[in-house]
């Protein structure tokens, strides 16, 4: 079963930048779009990164994603660090099946 | 701007089947640029994907959740629904329901989400 791991948390101070990873299991994880969700608290997630590294419009440009097939991963890096990206962070792909599958999340501080 | 709405029964016996409907708003569940999916998330846990259906009839399920999940559409309320069988309490979840981009699946609207509790 493909899968895609994450650190549970990351925490850095305000403005400074952060990069959260996702490590696929199997076969290569460029061979099929990454993206990466924003969930505060009590809220449905948000897509701050589609097909690897497109932001939706509304997202700033100090997220930004990435692939690194050398290290079967993908990264999410959020620079300018604010206090209102305090969120847990998911990446989201699909296997050869296209069975969707999401990491466990990482949970964002910013002290 | 497209709206997703989930709606159905918060609590529900062990045992028994769960079912919700997710009503789109400014948008077609016809289109078929798009798969309407089921994603649920257990209390202070990560995202779970159930499945997702196209409005030609494909489905696709999460291989663990396969023998107890239906998916199905309704063209003429611009619906979709899910039901889930024989459920227990690690079925208690935040059950959202989303709109994929069929290109690349990636989400681009979510519901609010709706907490579904199994309990006696």
């Amino acid at each position: 079963n493909f899968m895609l791991t994450q650190p549970r948390s990351v925490s850095e101070s305000p403005g400074k930048t952060v990069t959260i990873s996702c490590t696929g299991s199997s076969g290569s994880i460029a061979s099929n779009y990454v993206q990466w969700y924003q969930q505060r608290p009590g809220s449905a997630p948000t897509t701050v990164i589609y097909e690897d590294n497109q932001r939706p419009s509304g997202v700033p440009d100090r997220f930004s994603g990435s692939i690194d097939s050398s290290s079967n991963s993908a990264s999410l890096t959020i620079s300018g660090l604010k206090t209102e990206d305090e969120a847990e962070y998911y990446c989201q792909s699909y296997d050869s099946s296209n069975h969707v599958v999401f990491g466990g999340g990482t949970k964002l501080t910013v002290l | 701007q497209v709206q997703l709405q989930e709606s159905g029964p918060g609590l529900v016996k062990p045992s028994e089947t769960l079912s919700l409907t997710c009503t789109v708003s400014g948008g077609s569940v016809s289109s078929g640029s798009y798969c309407w999916s089921w994603i649920r998330q257990p209390p202070g846990k990560g995202l779970d994907w159930i499945g997702y259906i196209h409005y030609s009839g494909s489905i696709n399920y999460n291989p663990s959740l396969k023998s107890r999940v239906t998916i199905s559409v309704d063209t003429s309320k611009n619906q979709f629904s899910l039901k889930l069988s024989s459920v227990t309490a690690a079925d208690t979840a935040v059950y959202y329901c989303a709109r994929f981009l069929a290109g690349d699946l990636s989400v681009d609207y979510w519901g609010q989400g709706t907490l579904v509790t199994v309990s006696s």
